[in-house]
């Protein structure tokens, strides 16, 4: 069975900081995989997704992810934190490409970023 | 960008009553709609798939007569949640897209007394 895991429930970083939220898969064929954020009173938006290709695949607000095969990994990454990054993170699989939007989610990191 | 909404962002009920929410995809159209279930710290999980013009695809364990979804078209699909019990209290997500890119809705954040 597919299975999503995201070790940190809570992170603290300091703005200006790195940020490095991790995420395990388990995934039968290749893995379609996204990282999410969420903020409060807002939808989920897309950070970026990895299909196939460069292993490091770079999204929206300066962040980044690398497909690690070998470790069943997606992490994502970002230089420097903003303020604004505080958000609940979620790495999410690809069900199937038969019907785009059936995703199972990892449970979720929450980032909170101090002065 | 593409815009999903949900009405109402937040509803109080009494127990035993039905609630129905509303997804809308505002600049395109959807075949197809996906609603998932919040539980407080927790993941999203995904209830079902609204098909436009044809019945829902319910995942496992997640009752169809509980959760009723309705796509009457191509941008409104509907989850009314009947005869609600304080159990099913949640914050309930709906997405929609084009493609592989889904956008998702604000959520509706359900609270049954």
């Amino acid at each position: 069975a597919q299975s999503v895991t995201q070790p940190d429930i809570h992170i603290t970083v300091s703005e200006g900081a790195s940020l490095e939220l991790r995420c395990n898969y388990s995934y039968g064929a290749t893995p379609y995989l996204f990282w999410y954020v969420q903020s409060p009173g807002q939808g989920l938006q897309l950070l970026l997704k990895y299909f196939s290709g460069d292993t490091l695949v770079q999204g929206i607000k300066g962040f980044e992810a690398e497909f690690k095969r070998s470790q069943s990994s997606f992490n994502l990454r970002k230089p420097s934190v903003h303020w604004s990054d505080a958000a609940e993170y979620f790495c999410a699989v690809g069900l199937t490409t038969d019907s785009w939007g059936k995703f199972q989610f990892g449970a979720g990191t929450q980032v909170v970023v101090t002065p | 960008g593409a815009v999903v909404s949900q009405h109402p962002s937040w509803v109080i009920c009494k127990s035993g009553t039905s609630v129905k929410i509303e997804c809308r995809s505002l600049d395109f159209q959807a075949t197809t709609m996906f609603w998932y279930r919040q539980f407080p710290k927790q993941s999203l999980m995904l209830m079902a798939t609204s098909n436009e013009g044809s019945k829902a695809t319910y995942e496992q364990g997640v009752e169809k007569d509980k959760f009723l979804i309705n796509h009457a078209s191509l941008t409104l699909s509907t989850l009314t949640v009947t005869s609600a019990h304080p159990e099913d209290s949640s914050f309930y997500i709906c997405s929609a897209g084009q493609g592989e890119t889904q956008y998702f809705g604000p959520g509706t954040r359900l609270l049954v007394l």
